[in-house]
């Protein structure tokens, strides 16, 4: 079965980075788009990034673009997310989702919590 | 890309059916039946309840439809159980080639 699994999570100081992985198994990763998703606690769903399958055509949210780069390295089924100069509005659950193409996101990980604070 | 709007919490007794709107733009909602629905218990992640506005994933229960008219879409959940007591947001391709969300509803079953 489909499974991801992000990890990398943790506290991090304003203006430090912070990578994320996250891990695929149950399918074929290179040809499926993957995105990055982030959840503030108590708040709503938050569009961060988007890869395509073979890791061209990156898209990011204008709220990260220009400090996060999502990449992917499809011989280790692996989804990254590279976070530079974080603020404390970065704060949240971070989750990667495998992309149903243009339909939405079909199966999403457990999710890594980045806390940004001093 | 601003988020489509939904009411913040909607409430129904067990047994009965809710609806829950989901209102966009001609670029997004509009412009496309590729409207999608996700539950989020708290705690959870989100899982993908409906997609292309009525489609259901194998392991869905056909007590969860959708539909759209114009720029706005709906879920409705039949039957309600106190199982369904979560957070429902709904999303949609948009012309500028991603994804966006919704504001979220709280479902409460009384």
């Amino acid at each position: 079965q489909v499974q991801l699994v992000e990890s990398g999570g943790g506290v991090v100081q304003p203006g430090r980075s912070l990578r994320l992985s996250c891990a695929a198994s149950g399918f074929t990763f290179s040809t499926y788009g993957m995105h990055w998703v982030r959840q503030a606690p108590g708040k709503g769903l938050d569009y961060v990034a988007v890869i395509s399958y073979d890791g061209s055509k990156p898209y990011y949210a204008d709220s990260v673009k220009g400090r996060f780069t999502v990449s992917r390295d499809n011989s280790k089924n692996t989804l990254y997310l590279q976070m530079n100069n974080l603020r404390a509005e970065d704060t949240a659950f971070y989750y990667c989702a495998r992309d149903l193409p243009f339909s939405g996101l079909d199966n999403w990980g457990p999710g890594t919590l980045v806390t940004v604070s001093s | 890309q601003s988020a489509l709007a939904q009411p913040a919490s909607v409430s129904g007794s067990p047994g009965q059916s809710i609806t829950i709107s989901c209102t966009g733009t001609s670029s997004d909602i509009g412009n496309y039946n590729y409207v999608s629905w996700y539950q989020q218990h708290p705690g959870k992640a989100p899982i993908l309840l409906i997609y292309d506005v009525s489609k259901r994933p194998s392991g869905i229960s056909n007590r969860f439809s959708g539909s759209k008219s114009g720029n706005t879409a709906s879920l409705t959940i039949s039957g309600l159980q106190a199982e369904d007591e979560a957070h429902y947001y709904c999303s949609s391709y948009t012309t500028i080639s991603t994804y966006v969300f919704g504001t979220g509803t709280t479902v409460t079953v009384l």
